[in-house]
């Protein structure tokens, strides 16, 4: 049974660093099939897919947040990371991790986590 | 960036009904395209890949159809449990975009 599970601080200043990670359980971050990704959903609105990494480490960033985010690995623990810097009340949302099964010529994301409710304010 | 919109934005229909749900993208996607449930509270749900095929353990009274630009879902007979917000989503090109949702109430 593959489970994904986001955690980290859900509430965060103006200005500062966003920081989830998401564990993942039942797959291996290792896996050269799949792409691990954030996807967003501010309270209320549709979903905004972030970027993912791959097992080597590449990734790929949406280009709306490239500047301020970096999404990285740890194959040791089995987790990836996001981290999303210079944060404003525009970045207050529900913050999924998911897998993106890219071993089929058509990709889906097959598992995503509950979410986790991130807010942005002082 | 390939835009998706969805039409109807909001549909209201009774136990029984059948609805269809339209995703128009903005430029040719083949049949990179996914469906997904969304229930309040929760994580969206995967219905459909490669524009028609059904996921694995999803009600067969749910399908998908078409390529290139425009696609839909399709639930035949709705279910009191199938009223939710249904996003597509494309799967082409990066960044990957989702529509921006239809909410199926209840009449």
């Amino acid at each position: 049974q593959v489970q994904l599970q986001e955690s980290g601080p859900g509430l965060v200043k103006p200005s500062e660093t966003l920081s989830l990670i998401c564990t993942v359980s039942g797959a291996s971050v290792r896996s050269r099939d799949y792409y691990w990704t954030w996807i967003r959903q501010p309270p209320g609105k549709g979903l905004e897919w972030i970027g993912y990494i791959y097992y080597n480490g590449g990734s790929h960033y949406n280009p709306s947040l490239k500047s301020r985010v970096t999404i990285s690995v740890d194959t040791s623990e089995n987790q990836f990371s996001l981290k999303l810097s210079s944060v404003t009340a525009a970045d207050t949302a529900l913050y999924y991790c998911a897998r993106e099964n890219q071993g089929v010529m058509f990709p889906f994301f097959d598992f995503w986590g509950q979410g986790t409710l991130v807010t942005v304010s002082s | 960036d390939i835009q998706l919109t969805q039409s109807p934005s909001f549909l209201s229909a009774s136990v029984g009904d059948r609805v269809t749900i339209t995703c128009r993208a903005s430029q040719g996607i083949s049949s990179y395209l996914a469906w997904y449930q969304q229930k309040p509270g929760k994580a969206p749900k995967l219905l459909i890949y490669a524009a028609s095929t059904l996921q694995s353990g999803v009600p067969s009274r749910f399908s998908g159809s078409g390529s290139g630009t425009e696609f839909t879902l399709t639930i035949n007979s709705l279910k009191p449990e199938d009223f939710a917000t249904y996003y597509c989503q494309q799967l082409n090109s990066y960044p990957s975009t989702f529509g921006q949702g239809t909410k199926v109430e209840i009449k």
